[in-house]
């Protein structure tokens, strides 16, 4: 099945500085690729997702880049915000309407004023 | 107001009781999910649902049950074989399957005292 490694685990920028988050995915045939921002005890939120026909995708601050020759994808936040801390987690899908997404383990991502 | 509702919030149960946590949307979505989110963790599926009166096993399924009488509704029955059932758990619903942006709940967190 599919597996999908996160990383880092934490990170803590300063604030108006970027935040890189990676994650990389085992199944080729993987074709959805969406990142969540969970709020401490609240459920996961869709920030932004991209598809495998696109490399790139952009919304306002945030942007995710998808690679699909190395298997990998990034969500990147510029100019980080207090509000920007919370966990993030990547997922992949194979995009077909039968079954499941594996997520990633998350970030902690902690925005320093 | 359209969304994901899951009652209740905090829940606490006995050790050898059944415990039975909601999960209803009001988005006129076909696929639902259930997954276990432990410290420190990521989303682990439970179950999922792509259609009325049908349900699969996710990756954890173990010392739990589900149904889908109605669309939107999908009830998770935490059993008493399940060893380790202190979590929070979250509730989601997408269009269709997989490769629809998921809409969580805000959780119940179950503690088993």
């Amino acid at each position: 099945g599919e597996n999908v490694e996160q990383h880092p685990s934490t990170l803590s920028v300063q604030e108006g500085d970027s935040a890189v988050i990676k994650c990389t995915y085992s199944d080729s045939a993987s074709n959805y690729f969406p990142w969540y921002k969970q709020e401490l005890g609240k459920g996961p939120q869709l920030i932004i997702d991209i598809r495998s026909n696109v490399g790139e995708k952009k919304d306002q601050r945030i942007a995710v880049t998808l690679n699909k020759t190395a298997k990998h994808f990034s969500l990147h936040i510029t100019e980080t915000q207090p509000e920007d801390s919370a966990v993030y987690f990547c997922a992949a899908s194979k995009g077909t309407n039968a079954g499941k997404s594996t997520f990633g383990d998350g970030t902690t991502l902690t925005v320093k004023p | 107001d359209g969304g994901i509702t899951q009652s209740p919030k905090y829940l606490f149960r006995k050790e050898g009781q059944n415990v039975t946590l909601s999960c209803e949307q009001n988005l006129n979505h076909d696929a639902m999910y259930w997954y276990r989110q432990d410290p420190g963790q990521g989303l682990r599926l439970i179950y999922y649902s792509q259609i009325v009166n049908d349900f699969q096993k996710g990756d954890i399924a173990e010392g739990y049950s589900v149904s889908r009488e109605k669309k939107e509704s999908f009830p998770l029955t935490v059993t008493s074989a399940q060893k380790n059932p202190t979590a929070f758990y979250l509730c989601a619903s997408s269009i269709q399957g997989s490769s629809d942006t998921q809409y969580f709940g805000p959780g119940t967190r179950l503690t088993v005292l």
